[in-house]
């Protein structure tokens, strides 16, 4: 299965933009990336998924690389209520289901 | 009703005790998932089931035993579990024409 790697950590000020980057450099041709995240104590939310194309939805924006090793999310206006583990994802196809293999996360401190 | 539960929200339990965790979910979806989240890693996937049938087992110890009696429900048995099973255990679901998974609040378990 691809995997995904992510920092550990970001900060960012409230108000801004947070641009959180993902390199999945062995990802396969029908693979998706996916982005969820987890705050505290929560199960995983998810945000927004991809395969080719830069896509945005009510919540973030998701660009994808032309070669599609690497992603950025971002969160156009940070709030204190996005700090979160944030997780990129690569969406393996399985008949019937969705298999998610879980980057480690990044813990995404938003500050006032 | 786009919402997964979980119980019990905590347990407790011996190595020599048999328990189970309850999930169920009422949106229809027919694809069911157990995951394991230990302290500060992300998820990761023990179980698929797709209509019903378990599909996906990651090398699971058999101490743990999933089991789905209906479209709505998915249970997970313990026994004999170890000290290192402790964690949160995560359930989700997902429809077949849709791209996310729902995940449940979890269940925290400690094995003593």
């Amino acid at each position: 299965d691809a995997k995904t790697t992510q920092p550990p950590s970001m900060d960012c000020a409230e108000g801004r933009a947070a641009n959180l980057p993902c390199n999945h450099s062995t990802i396969s041709g029908n693979e998706y990336v996916y982005w969820y995240r987890q705050i505290h104590s929560q199960g995983p939310q998810y945000i927004i998924h991809g395969l080719k194309n830069n896509e945005t939805n009510e919540m973030a924006s998701l660009i994808i690389t032309e070669d599609r090793k690497s992603s950025t999310l971002i969160l156009p206006h940070a709030t204190l209520r996005d700090t979160a583990v944030y997780y990129c994802i690569v969406r393996v196809p399985i008949q019937g289901a969705q298999k998610l293999v879980f980057g480690q996360g990044t813990r995404l401190t938003i500050n006032p | 009703d786009t919402e997964v539960t979980q119980t019990p929200k905590h347990l407790v339990m011996g190595m020599t005790n048999k328990k189970s965790l309850k999930c169920e979910q009422h949106m229809g979806h027919r694809a069911m998932y157990w995951y394991k989240q230990k302290a500060k890693k992300p998820p990761e996937l023990m179980f698929v089931y797709s209509y019903e049938k378990l599909s996906i087992n990651e090398s699971v110890p058999s101490r743990f035993s999933p089991e789905c009696p209906n479209s709505s429900l998915l249970n997970l048995h313990l026994h004999a579990l170890q000290p290192e099973d402790s964690a949160l255990y995560l359930c989700a679901s997902s429809s077949h024409t849709s791209n996310e998974q729902f995940f449940g609040p979890g269940t925290r378990l400690t094995v003593l």
